[in-house]
């Protein structure tokens, strides 16, 4: 199948950084990308989709200031956590997909955020 | 909105059949699909059905479709201590570019 590859796995930073994380297509062209939030033992909520070379559409309550997402190309999104706070500790993973994959996503591993 | 619903825990024992339920509300669903979250790991794609079949079988895993009482099923054949985790029920139309919406998840524990 597809391949998503998602960096970092995992992340501790202070309060007040910012943190960038990548999910990159390595295998196909991803036309939309998603990028969920995961809180422990919940499922998955989505906060943005994003479509290349467009703004990201933002889910009701995610700010769009706060979470900057960025899907320059064709095989790569990135996500950016700015001026991270403990609140916004979770783990966020990606999704990708594209012309030919019958609507499938396609996930990346994830990535730990834990603001200190 | 939309809304996928499963039932939180299964345990079972190894070598057993695993059936996880799944329910939706989306008429419009066309895809529907299964992923297995291992702990502290991202989602792997298991199988995935399209809402004009019944059925889908892959080799342990049979996928039933209901679409008259929007309700979806997984059945783990010969279940292994291996196949413990989080098994997500995800459902999407048919428009090309929506996110999936998620069920809250059903933690399969499996016991030797």
């Amino acid at each position: 199948g597809a391949v998503v590859s998602q960096h970092p796995s995992w992340v501790i930073c202070k309060s007040g950084t910012s943190v960038k994380i990548e999910c990159r297509s390595l295998d196909f062209q991803a036309t939309t990308m998603f990028w969920y939030r995961q809180f422990p033992k919940q499922s998955l909520m989505l906060m943005a989709t994003s479509n290349e070379g467009s703004k990201a559409t933002y889910e009701q309550g995610v700010e769009k200031d706060k979470f900057l997402i960025n899907h320059a190309s064709l095989t790569l999104s990135t996500l950016t956590v700015t001026s991270a706070h403990p609140e916004d500790s979770s783990f966020y993973i990606c999704s990708a997909s594209g012309r030919g994959l019958q609507n499938i996503q396609y996930f990346g591993a994830g990535t730990r955020l834990s603001v200190l | 909105g939309e809304d996928v619903e499963q039932s939180l825990f299964l345990s079972v024992r190894e070598g057993d059949s695993s059936v996880i339920n799944c329910t939706y509300t989306d008429s419009s669903s066309t895809y529907l699909y299964w992923y297995k979250q291992e702990p502290g790991a991202g989602l792997q794609l298991l199988t995935y059905i399209f809402s004009n079949m019944d059925m889908k079988q892959d080799q342990r895993l049979t996928v039933l479709l209901n679409k008259k009482d929007k309700h979806l099923s997984l059945r783990i054949a010969d279940t292994q201590t291996g196949d413990s985790a989080i098994y997500f029920c995800a459902e999407t139309a048919d428009t090309g570019r929506r996110a999936l919406t998620f069920g809250s998840g059903t933690r399969l524990q499996v016991q030797p």
